[in-house]
Order: C-alpha cells, then sequence, then structure tokens
C-alpha cells in the first residue's frame, strides 16, 4: 500500500535561512512523486513533480526537490526562504497503476521577517 | 481554463443534520477525486471517479457518506447523518484521464464543514 512520511510537522525559519522538508513514501510500483503548497486561506497548489529523468527537479519560487530512488525519498529544498513562503507543504505519490494520490501529514512552515 | 469549482465554501450544521457538496471538475477531465483534509492533517482520499464509475472508494465510509457523479461530470459528496469528527475542508479535485505524472490533479478551493 502507498503511504507518505512528513519528517517534521512544523517548521520555524528566519528569511534567508535555507529550508530542507523530509519527504518518504513507502510504494513498490512505479511512482510520481509530487509537493503541494498551501499558502493561508487558500487553495492547494503544485509546487512541483517528478515522473521520470532527471532526479532533481525544479519547481516554482525557487524550490526543488531530489529523488533518491534507493531512500525511497523526495525531500523539497530551497536556499533562501522568504516570509511569502509561510505556508503548509504537501507531498504526495501517485500509484500510475490506480491514479490514487496519497498524501503526507503536511509541515508547516513558518518564516519569520 | 477555468479551474474545479465548489460549492458551499462553509457550511455550519449540527450533528445528526445532512449536507451536500457539489464539485464541477475542468472540463473534460475524466477522473474526479474527493479529500477530506481535517485540521493539521494532510487530504485523506475518500473517492476517486474515472467518468460515472468509481475507482476507489475504500476510505469512504460508506455508512454516513455517499457520492455520485452521474453523468461523468459534476459530481456530489453528502454526509448523512454528520457527527463532530467529520469537520473538514472537503476537496474535489480533477485530472484529464487517469492520473499521471503527465496529468496533475488539480484542486478546487474546497468547503469547509463544521458540525456543532
Amino acid at each position: 500500500a502507498q503511504s507518505v512520511s512528513q519528517h517534521n510537522h512544523h517548521v520555524i525559519l528566519s528569511e534567508a535561512a535555507s529550508l530542507e522538508l523530509g519527504c518518504n513514501y513507502s510504494y513498490g510500483g512505479t511512482v510520481n512523486l509530487f509537493w503541494y503548497v498551501q499558502y493561508p486561506g487558500q487553495h492547494l497548489q503544485l509546487l512541483l513533480k517528478y515522473f521520470s529523468g532527471d532526479p532533481l527537479v525544479k519547481g516554482i519560487k525557487g524550490f526543488e526537490a531530489e529523488f533518491i530512488k534507493s531512500k525511497f525519498s523526495f525531500n523539497l529544498r530551497k536556499p533562501s526562504v522568504q516570509w511569502s513562503d509561510t505556508a503548509e507543504y504537501f507531498c504526495a505519490v501517485l500509484s500510475s497503476n490506480t491514479g490514487k494520490l496519497i498524501f503526507g501529514q503536511g509541515t508547516t512552515l513558518q518564516v519569520k521577517p | 481554463e477555468a479551474g474545479v469549482a465548489q460549492s458551499p465554501r462553509y457550511k455550519i450544521i449540527e450533528k445528526r443534520q445532512s449536507v451536500a457538496f457539489w464539485c464541477n471538475p475542468i472540463s473534460g477531465h475524466a477522473t474526479l477525486y474527493w479529500y477530506q483534509q481535517i485540521l493539521g492533517q494532510g487530504p485523506k482520499l475518500l473517492i476517486q471517479f474515472q467518468n460515472n464509475g468509481v475507482v476507489d472508494d475504500s476510505q469512504l465510509p460508506k455508512d454516513r457518506f455517499s457520492a455520485e457523479r452521474l453523468k461523468g461530470v459534476d459530481s456530489t459528496l453528502k454526509i448523512q447523518p454528520a457527527k463532530l469528527e467529520d469537520s473538514a475542508v472537503y476537496l474535489c479535485a480533477s485530472s484529464p484521464l487517469r492520473a499521471s505524472g503527465a496529468n496533475v490533479l488539480t484542486f478546487g478551493a474546497g468547503s469547509r464543514l463544521t458540525v456543532l
């Protein structure tokens, strides 16, 4: 069965600090991996995705993530966060067989100005 | 293109009452999903449709929740009777066909339910 685990529930950073949010998944088949972001009061938006090719993927707003197959991980990174990055971040894994998208429990990021 | 439309945006009911949520996916999207997002948790898949057929409803509490997508376009999710623990945001999403990396789910703004 698919499952996703996000390591940190709540992260507090100062502006310009570097960010890394951990995500591990469990699934035996071909996976597609996503990071979604939910800004306060807004709906879920796609940040970036991986489905094949270069394991280092770049998304919007300077975010990137690296797929490490041997570690079943898909960690999200940003070299320098801004106050506007304050949001909730969700890692998700999609089964290419069933089309089922499963989310992790989310990480709340708070960036202090 | 227009996004995924959901209504109502907010609903407050008392326990044991019923409620219905409506979703209109992006035009042409064959797959439609309903998720439940409880405060502080990630979205949990309740049911997945492909056209008007159910692909997965293993997480749907069928004693009180029901969903339909009669013409393979818009969908309704009903809760009857509601319990306190049903307080959550109900998210609808759609994708063009069976979701793959090339076909990404697009989410609606959600319907926030408060059960008193």
